[in-house]
């Protein structure tokens, strides 16, 4: 069974900084994917970025970006230029297709003006 | 596009009754499924479908039970609901095909059993 771990329940960073948020997973098949979600406080979950397993290319969307390291089963997320409106809590997520998410156990980002 | 939505928004029962939580979205996404949220910890897989007529289980599928008669709709029922089903629910819908296999979530449901 897939399983992912967040090793961080609870982040801060100031305005304007960069933060790393990470993501480890255990898994024994190869074609997959991973998510980073994040959870305001409406708890609206809102897809942050998208990592297919079979790109080495690391995935970005503006301000964030992807460290994934396919060999040691690593997926962080880096946050550039942090915004009030990036305080949230943050879930890694994997995805064996066709759809059913494993999801970690979430960090909370603090960040503070 | 309404997206996903779930209905209702907050929901309180007393142990032993019954319900059915309410999914519906209009992307014509054959995948649908189930979370639920406790806190402190990640959205765990309650049920989940990929398509009209097909549904399996998740994770956590005890107390609950599943149907999908239309592509659009996907209810939650709790059969009787104990104070361990205090929780948020999630409904979220994809496409099954090659591509992005986003997941796109409903707002939620609160519920609380006493």
């Amino acid at each position: 069974a897939q399983t992912v771990t967040q090793s961080q329940p609870e982040m801060s960073v100031q305005e304007a900084e960069t933060v790393t948020l990470s993501c480890t997973y255990d898994t024994s098949e190869n074609n997959y994917y991973l998510f980073w979600y994040k959870q305001p406080p409406s708890r609206q979950m809102i897809l942050v970025i998208r990592q297919e397993a079979y790109k080495q290319q690391n995935a970005t969307e503006n301000r964030f970006s992807v460290n994934f390291q396919k060999a040691a089963k690593s997926f962080s997320l880096k946050i550039s230029d942090s915004q009030l409106g990036d305080t949230a809590m943050y879930f890694c997520a994997f995805m064996k297709p066709p759809g059913k998410l494993i999801f970690g156990q979430g960090t909370t980002l603090q960040v503070k003006p | 596009n309404a997206g996903v939505t779930q209905t209702p928004k907050f929901q309180v029962l007393k142990t032993g009754q019954s319900m059915t939580l309410q999914c519906a979205q209009d992307m014509n996404h054959e995948y649908m499924s189930w979370y639920r949220q406790d806190p402190g910890m990640g959205l765990r897989l309650i049920h989940y479908s990929v398509g009209a007529g097909i549904t399996d289980q998740g994770e956590v599928p005890n107390g609950y039970n599943v149907s999908r008669s239309t592509t659009e709709d996907f209810p939650l029922r709790l059969l009787s609901a104990a104070p361990s089903q205090t929780s948020v629910y999630f409904c979220a819908s994809s496409y099954t095909g090659q591509g992005s296999y986003e997941q796109y979530f409903g707002p939620g449901t609160r519920l609380t059993v006493t």
